[in-house]
């Protein structure tokens, strides 16, 4: 198993420009999320989904959009880019909802996104 | 407001050495807390889960204890390797599944 991809590993845009942050996973997990880390925070939460097709808000939702099409992937996009969205993006998954249940979340290697 | 802290920043130790990490948080209701391994450029890498009624669980020369009395869980590192430098950050989940709490880590560095 690859576990849980991320492409780009690196991404330079510039302020207004959008791009979509892939993310897969091929071990048939049910619950994705998407992280954003900041120097000095914890991982925040930006959205999730517990299935193909439903998708949720995390903690910080504004200017990104998320859908789920397939059980496997998990893009993000950002819509219209700020220097305020320069920050590394985290893809996790898990079998289940991973809070609720002991169930192990599996993080993939980042996207180091700089909005110039 | 639901949040993790974390102490020490930042730790150098030597390698060979013990040390302990500390997590202390403030989710309501709480599920379980886990402790995650983030090598640099890295995502995080789990360690351990435990849950309202486990008080120590180990990996290998990790151990974590919980108190969710007193809402605070440590990290003990034995023995310590180069390998071992990291972040190590301490989460916690709420009862209704869906909501982690991230701490800020704790960045060890090992030296030879």
């Amino acid at each position: 198993n690859a576990g849980v991809t991320q492409t780009p590993k690196f991404q330079v845009l510039k302020t207004g420009q959008s791009m979509t942050l892939q993310c897969a996973q091929d071990m048939n997990h049910e619950y994705m999320s998407w992280y954003r880390q900041d120097p000095g925070m914890g991982l925040r939460l930006i959205h999730y989904s517990v299935g193909a097709g439903i998708t949720d808000q995390g903690e910080v939702p504004n200017g990104y959009n998320v859908s789920r099409s397939t059980t496997e992937d998990f893009p993000l996009r950002l819509l219209s880019a700020a220097p305020s969205q320069t920050s590394v993006y985290f893809c996790a998954s898990s079998y289940s909802v991973a809070g609720a249940i002991q169930e192990t979340q599996y993080f993939g290697p980042g996207t180091r996104l700089l909005v110039l | 407001k639901n949040q993790v802290e974390q102490s020490p920043q930042s730790l150098i130790i030597l390698e060979g050495k013990n040390c302990t990490l500390q997590c202390n948080y403030t989710v309501s209701p709480f599920s379980n807390l886990r402790w995650y391994k983030q090598d640099t450029g890295r995502g995080p890498v789990s360690l351990t889960i435990m849950t309202f009624s486990e008080n120590t669980k180990s990996n290998g020369r990790y151990t974590a204890t919980l108190d969710a009395d007193t809402k605070q869980s440590s990290l003990h590192i034995t023995a310590s390797q180069l390998s071992d430098s990291a972040s190590y950050i301490c989460v916690v989940a709420d009862n209704y599944g869906q909501n982690f709490v991230f701490g800020p880590g704790t960045r060890l560095s090992v030296l030879p």
